[in-house]
């Protein structure tokens, strides 16, 4: 199974400054179809994961675009130009390239200073 | 919009069985399929496995392989998941996920399994 090692595993930020996440995988995520199949997924406290960015870097309809991914191969990052008060909680990756299974990140917890 | 409703909380001993529903509107159910994906307490998310609405395959995580049935209802629009022999580690939240690239997640509900 493709493995996603998320860093930092904790991310205290100060609101307004920009913020990082890496996600980097055991193996390339390129698909034979040419297509890499990495997704990133927000959950606030004590609500249902939801989706943010997919196929690396194409954000979702009604996303900040203060949100952004980038990467390619086995490097991928997710970043906040400037972090506010409602970017708080667990910003997880995921890939779908090499499935079954589908696998997720750790999990990295942004939280304000 | 899309939008996927799911049963309520479960409170199962061990060695029972649960089957939780996810009832799906704003899209062509049978062109589509259901991930479930669950959450034990404070931990991160786990792929249990999908099924297709259009064909009724299905792909089990290994983990859970022998103890899970995923099917689906055309008629209603629904999805289940049965999950069999409970165990402590089993508690969790779970949640029905549709859509391309796991874009669109139910609530999500919460099994809790103890004697």
């Amino acid at each position: 199974d493709v493995v996603l090692t998320q860093s930092p595993l904790s991310l205290p930020v100060t609101l307004g400054q920009p913020a990082s996440i890496s996600c980097r995988s055991s193996q390339s995520l390129v698909h034979s179809d040419g297509n890499t199949y990495l997704n990133w997924f927000q959950q606030r406290p004590g609500q249902s994961p939801r989706r943010l960015i997919y196929k690396v870097s194409n954000r979702d309809s009604g996303v900040p675009d203060r949100f952004s991914g980038s990467g390619s191969g086995t490097d991928f990052t997710l970043k906040i130009s400037r972090v506010e008060a409602e970017d708080v909680g667990v910003y997880y990756c995921m890939q779908g390239t090499y499935w079954p299974p589908l696998t997720f990140g750790g999990g990295t917890k942004v939280e304000i200073k | 919009q899309v939008q996927l409703v799911q049963s309520g909380v479960e409170v199962k001993k061990p060695g029972a069985s649960v089957k939780l529903s996810c009832k799906a509107s704003g899209y062509t159910f049978g062109n589509s399929g259901i991930t479930w994906v669950r959450q034990a307490p404070g931990q991160g998310l786990e792929w249990m496995g999908w099924i297709s609405a259009t064909n009724g395959n299905t792909n089990y995580a290994q983990k859970v392989q022998e103890r899970v049935t995923m099917t689906t209802d055309t008629s209603t629009n629904t999805g289940y998941m049965e999950l069999r022999s409970l165990r402590s580690d089993d508690t969790a939240v779970y949640y029905c996920v549709t859509g391309d690239y796991e874009a669109h997640w139910g609530q999500g509900t919460l099994v809790t399994v103890s004697s």
